[in-house]
């Protein structure tokens, strides 16, 4: 079975700060993938990133980093010197080769950014 | 592109009324999905098509029905509306890929209030 944990319900930061949302799955399959999906206050769900399971490479865009870590079944996300717009309910999600593009999502985890 | 639409956006129903919410996507998209999002739970998957005409389904699909007659529409029918269905629906297409891999494209929601 396939499942995702975001341990954290919300984060609160003052701007500037730098903020690290953790993901956590589990999943017996080799092959799989993983995502992150942001939801602001307006409500759509926005695509961020997408990561296979043989690529451990973190990556960086912009202010966002991931770092993915196979020993440890985590996924994390940063936001580096976070901004208000960074506001938002952020999304971890699973995906195996046998589940024909079904996602298995944690629970969300709300960052509120201040001035 | 218009993306994924839904229609409506907001919808109060009766407790045993019934209602068809649609998603059309403009992509080409094989693969399309109906979510709910209740607080706390993150997004759990309805029904999901991997094309034309096919239907499967997810995590909750209990009191929910749904049709893909034609590629770019994918029908979310409620036939006897429950309190227990109150939620915010998002409907979502993929291209699919070789392993279903590819990322999710999300509309923007309908919030649905059953009294």
């Amino acid at each position: 079975a396939q499942k995702v944990t975001q341990a954290q319900t919300e984060i609160s930061v003052v701007e500037k700060e730098d903020v690290t949302l953790d993901c956590v799955y589990e999943t017996r399959d080799t092959t799989y993938y993983l995502f992150w999906y942001k939801q602001p206050p307006s409500g759509e769900l926005v695509f961020l990133i997408r990561r296979n399971s043989f690529d451990e490479q973190n990556e960086i865009s912009g202010r966002y980093s991931w770092n993915f870590q196979k020993s440890t079944s985590s996924f994390n996300f940063t936001i580096t010197a976070s901004q208000v717009v960074d506001s938002a309910v952020y999304f971890c999600a699973l995906m195996t080769t046998d589940s024909w593009g079904k996602f298995q999502f944690g629970a969300g985890t709300q960052v509120v950014v201040t001035p | 592109n218009a993306g994924v639409t839904q229609t409506p956006k907001f919808r109060v129903l009766k407790t045993g009324q019934s209602m068809t919410l649609l998603c059309a996507q403009d992509m080409n998209h094989e693969y399309m999905y109906w979510y709910r999002q209740d607080p706390g739970m993150g997004l759990r998957l309805i029904h999901y098509s991997v094309g034309e005409g096919t239907t499967a389904k997810g995590e909750v699909p209990d009191g929910y029905n749904v049709s893909r007659l034609k590629k770019q529409n994918f029908l979310l029918g409620l036939e006897s509306a429950a309190p227990s269905q109150t939620s915010v629906y998002f409907c979502a297409s993929s291209y699919g890929g070789r392993e279903g891999q590819s990322e999710q494209f999300f509309g923007p929601g309908t919030r649905l209030t059953v009294l």
